[in-house]
């Protein structure tokens, strides 16, 4: 198993456009977190998915949005970028969605907003 | 509200010196704490947690609820221990709290 990935590895973009990033979790995880890590900063909960069902957001404006799909993949969506949106998303698959179960993390996306 | 300090930004210590990262957290309910590392051109991966109180590469981590911290240490640090470490707080449903990291430098 190659562990979680995500796609693109690195992404341009200019404010105002709208940008789609994937994740796929280890087989047979269910769940898939997004965070967000902005250069010289500890990652930052965006949103938990399990079985395809919101479970958690964070403190993200309504800009920011996800679905996790049947076979458990994950999309993160942001629309009108902003500047500030410029970061490294993270993308963490474990095996549920409840307790504290080892959250495994992807590569991570770098997002350049210009 | 749940909330992660990692006071060092930057430790910097020599290889065979102890080496201790101080991690404090604000949190009302019961907390999972964890230590996760970066290691160069790798992914962020779990370290350690608070709940299996076990040693991980020669380090440990106590929890002290009356402090609210949970440092990470090693009696002798290696040069393979250079890497970003991050303190995170875990809450229902799989969210991670993480504080600001600290890079450290083991130098030979």
């Amino acid at each position: 198993d190659a562990g979680v990935t995500q796609s693109p590895t690195h992404l341009i973009k200019t404010r105002g456009q709208h940008v789609t990033l994937r994740c796929s979790p280890i087989s047979g995880h269910k769940s898939v977190s997004w965070y967000q890590q902005v250069l010289g900063q500890g990652p930052q909960f965006i949103f938990q998915y399990y079985e395809k069902e919101e479970r958690g957001r964070g403190n993200f404006p309504d800009r920011f949005s996800a679905r996790q799909f049947p076979n458990y993949s994950s999309e993160l969506n942001v629309n009108a970028l902003l500047l500030g949106d410029s970061a490294l998303y993270l993308c963490a698959s474990s095996q549920t969605g409840g307790g504290y179960n080892e959250q495994f993390f992807g590569p991570g996306t770098r997002l350049t907003v210009l | 509200a749940q909330r992660v300090t990692q006071p060092e930004k930057l430790l910097s210590v020599f290889k065979g010196a102890p080496v201790e990262l101080k991690c404090n957290y604000s949190y009302s309910g019961s907390p999972e704490l964890f230590w996760y590392v970066q290691y160069s051109r790798q992914r962020l991966q779990l370290l350690l947690r608070h709940i299996s109180r076990e040693s991980i590469k020669g380090f440990t981590a106590d929890l002290n609820k009356g402090e609210t911290s949970f440092h990470l240490k090693k009696p002798f640090a290696q040069e393979e221990d250079s890497a970003m470490y991050y303190c995170a707080l875990g809450a229902a449903g799989n969210k991670l709290t993480f504080g600001g990291g600290t890079r450290v430098l083991v130098k030979p």
